[in-house]
Order: structure tokens, then sequence, then C-alpha cells
């Protein structure tokens, strides 16, 4: 079965604690992208990657850092800057062609407490 | 500023009517349009899609309608079944630049359809 992978599905950490959050797709897909989710709010984008070994700045990605040494895994470390770190994040993937349409994971829930 | 903008935070309807969602950009530029789905604690799926190419896209009980004088897009599900209840994002796309796949979300509208 194809898909994406985020795990775990739940995580707590203690504040000012490094995090990360593992992302593994078997779609051959060449974009990654994280993006976060809070309550009442549209997902916003960390950072993506369209190829390995290079990734970009999306529009929040002050605190988080990310990897892309493998096609297959794009994993997000929520560093101990990032003010606000508990939300709902989601990792995508997508593949260069006609259509944009990211095909998305179930998601991390990551309380910091 | 938000680039994407669903000004109804939630939308109620009785099984078997229309349900119809909007959704507003500003820019001009973007050239995809997608509309997900999503249910709590999980990923959104994909639902349907338009390009800025046309002005209608049909699948099944679900029709996308854009807008581009307007820079406005809907998603109109008919009938409309319980099973619809979740909430509705929609996403747009400069596909035609070097970002493809890059999405810009709106805030998301909570559909729910009564039995």
């Amino acid at each position: 079965d194809g898909g994406i992978t985020q795990s775990p599905k739940y995580l707590f950490r203690k504040e000012g604690q490094n995090v990360t959050l593992s992302c593994e797709q078997n779609l051959n897909h060449d974009a990654m992208y994280w993006y976060r989710q809070d309550p009442g709010q549209g997902l916003r984008l960390i950072y993506y990657s369209q190829i390995v070994n290079d990734f970009q700045k999306g529009d929040i990605a002050e605190g988080y850092s990310v990897s892309r040494e493998k096609k297959e895994s794009f994993p997000l470390t929520v560093t101990s800057a990032q003010k606000n770190p508990t939300a709902f994040y989601l990792c995508a993937s997508s593949i260069k062609g006609a259509s944009p349409e990211a095909f998305f994971g179930q998601g991390t829930r990551l309380t910091v407490v | 500023d938000q680039q994407v903008k669903q000004n109804s935070p939630s939308l109620s309807v009785q099984e078997g009517r229309i349900s119809i969602l909007n959704c507003d950009y500003t820019n001009s530029m973007f050239d995809y349009f997608l509309w997900y789905k999503k249910y709590p604690a999980e990923g959104p799926t994909f639902l349907i899609s338009i390009s800025s190419i046309k002005d209608k896209n049909e699948d099944g009980r679900f029709t996308v309608f854009l807008n581009k004088s307007a820079k406005h897009l809907s998603l109109h599900i008919v009938p409309s079944q319980p099973g619809d209840s979740a909430v509705y994002f929609c996403a747009v796309s400069n596909a035609g630049g070097t970002s493809y796949g890059k999405l810009t979300f709106g805030q998301g509208t909570i559909l729910t359809v009564h039995p």
C-alpha cells in the first residue's frame, strides 16, 4: 500500500526540548512538505523540499529545521526556539506534473508541557 | 495578509439538499485550485481540483466552480449526505512556477449535514 506515514500520532514533550517528527513516503514523490494546523485555522507551510538535499522555508519556518537525505524521508525537528510548538503537524508529498495536488499523512499531535 | 479566505466558519445543511462552500483569493497569479476534506485528528484528503483555464469541474456529487474575474471559487455538493460532515479547505497553487505542489490554504469551513 502506497502512502505517507507519520509517526508517532501523539507526542508529548517538555518545554525546552527539541523533538523530531517522522515522515516517510513510498509514493516515489519528488516533493515533500510540512504544514502546521492550529485550532480554527488553516494549514500553514513550515518547510518544503522539491528534491533530495534541498529544501526551502515556508511561511512559518522560525523555530523549525528539516533534512532531506533520502527521497522517501523528510523529518521535521521542532526546536526549543519555536515559541508555540503545540499544534497538529501534517506532512505531505506531491509529484511534479500537471496537477499540484498534495497527499497528506495522518498527522502528529504535538503537545509541549 | 491572508491570500485565501473562507469567510464562512460553518455551514449547516439538511441531508439531500445542496451544500455550497465558498472561497476567495487575492492573487491573480494562482493557476490551480483545490478542495480538501478533513476529519478531526486526520490528514486532509483531496476532493476535487480545477485549473485556471476552466470554469467548472465535476466529479460525481462534487462540482467546483471558478470565477477568475471575481477571484472566487465554490464547491457544490449535491445531494449532501451525513458522511459529508467534515471541515472543507480550499487551497490554491501557482503550479506554473517552480514551487509545484506548494499550497496556500484557507481557514476551513465546518460542514454539518443533518439527517
